[in-house]
């Protein structure tokens, strides 16, 4: 089975500053990915990055990046420049490869906060 | 907006009832999953069907029982409902059924209140 950790349930970080959100997981797979996903106020679940888990070089994507530490097992989002538009409920998620997908494992989430 | 729709937004019930929730997937994708946030187990995968047949289960009660369409849209059906029940049920679409790989878009949700 798959298992996914996020210790921070809430993190505040001001406006413009940069925060880092912590994630470890388990799984006894070598094929999978690694996604944060952030949830707003709307409920809505949207895509922030992924990483697959067979590259080296960590993901980016606009003020979003991700350090991925395979051997420890951890994949932490780094957002720059944070932005009142960022606040929301962050999601690590892993999901396994190969045939036969087994749905999304998320952790609890971190609640972000950003003081204006 | 992901493309992904759900009907009902709310839905408001008494226990014992039975409800069905309906999913359209993105245009093009063949594979729908269900998944249930609820404030004390978080967000669960619930099962996924992938072009009419159902590919994998998660922790789905077995009050709880869903199929794809033709169409491939899908329906969650929850039977004998219960308090705890109560959530918020997601919906979602990738293009493929065989591989974690792809992204997953998120409908908006149906948020069930069961009394």
């Amino acid at each position: 089975a798959q298992t996914v950790t996020q210790s921070q349930p809430e993190m505040s970080v001001q406006e413009a500053e940069t925060v880092t959100l912590s994630c470890t997981y388990d799984t006894s797979e070598s094929d999978y990915y690694l996604f944060w996903y952030k949830q707003p106020p709307s409920r809505q679940m949207i895509l922030v990055i992924r990483q697959e888990a067979y590259k080296q070089q960590n993901a980016t994507e606009n003020r979003f990046s991700v350090n991925f530490q395979k051997a420890a097992k951890s994949f932490s989002l780094k957002i720059s420049d944070s932005q009142l538009g960022d606040a929301a409920m962050y999601f690590c998620i892993l999901s396994l490869g190969g045939g036969g997908a087994d749905g999304l494992t998320f952790g609890k989430g971190t609640h972000l906060i950003i003081q204006p | 907006d992901s493309g992904v729709t759900q009907t009902p937004k709310h839905l408001i019930t008494a226990t014992g009832q039975r409800v069905t929730l309906r999913c359209s997937p993105r245009s093009g994708d063949l594979s729908v999953y269900w998944y249930q946030q609820s404030l004390d187990q978080g967000l669960q995968f619930l099962i996924q069907y992938y072009n009419g047949e159902e590919r994998a289960k998660g922790n789905i009660l077995e009050r709880f029982s869903a199929q794809q369409f033709p169409d491939l849209h899908s329906e969650l059906n929850l039977s004998s409902l219960e308090l705890g029940d109560s959530a918020l049920y997601f919906c979602a679409s990738s293009a493929s059924g065989a591989s974690g790989a792809y992204e997953q878009y998120f409908g908006p949700g149906t948020r069930l209140t069961v009394t």
